[in-house]
């Protein structure tokens, strides 16, 4: 079955540092990838997206790859800002599956100044 | 383009009661699903709704229900509430279910079981 799992967290950094939050799926089929951002109080935002292999979604500086071989979709951001502090989730959705999305649990991130 | 909306945003109600929540997708999207987030489970699939029928379910009770209606718009249903019921239930609303999509999240109703 299709199933979504990234790094536990709490994750905590201080600013301008390197981020990565790992994620890694399993699907039967040829999903897409998804990272939402979700602010404290608020529902979930769409952060960026890959919908095939070797496609490098971006978004306001965070990037991530979707690479088949390690079945992974790292996220990445090379300085990060107190404004990052949130919780950020992995998830998939496979067309095979109705495109049905399937979440990570989801690491929080804290920026100290 | 208005976003997802969901009614209302915050509910306080005791154990024992049932409780309505309403979602209304972006003009257009036929699909919504609904979530139920907890800070000890994350998020969890209660269900997912397109054209009126119930397409996907979760591993929830059978107190927890949905439906959808012609316009799209959703409701869910908990009756005989539980102390553990108490979370952040959370409405997605994507185009449909063929094309590759995005779900766009609404923000939310908070629900306390008191």
């Amino acid at each position: 079955g299709n199933s979504v799992t990234q790094m536990e967290g709490p994750v905590t950094l201080s600013e301008e540092a390197f981020l990565t939050i790992n994620c890694t799926y399993t699907a039967t089929g040829y999903p897409s990838l998804f990272w939402y951002v979700q602010y404290p109080g608020e529902g979930l935002q769409l952060l960026l997206k890959a919908t095939k292999a070797d496609d490098k979604g971006s978004n306001k500086g965070f990037e991530a790859t979707y690479r088949k071989e390690t079945t992974s979709f790292h996220l990445e951001k090379g300085s990060v800002q107190v404004s990052d502090s949130a919780v950020y989730f992995c998830a998939l959705s496979d067309r095979d599956t109705g495109n049905q999305f399937y979440f990570g649990t989801g690491t929080s991130l804290t920026v100290i100044p | 383009k208005a976003g997802v909306t969901q009614t209302p945003r915050y509910l306080i109600k005791t154990r024992g009661q049932q409780v309505t929540l309403s979602c209304s997708p972006i003009s257009g999207h036929r699909s919504v699903s609904w979530y139920q987030q907890t800070p000890g489970q994350g998020l969890q699939f209660l269900f997912e709704y397109f054209s009126e029928t119930q397409r996907n379910k979760g591993n929830f009770p059978g107190r927890f229900s949905g439906r959808q209606f012609s316009n799209s718009r959703s409701e869910m249903n908990v009756s005989t509430l539980e102390l553990g019921d108490s979370a952040l239930y959370l409405c997605a609303s994507s185009l449909d279910i063929w094309s590759k999509n995005i779900q766009y999240f609404g923000a939310g109703t908070r629900l306390s079981v008191l």
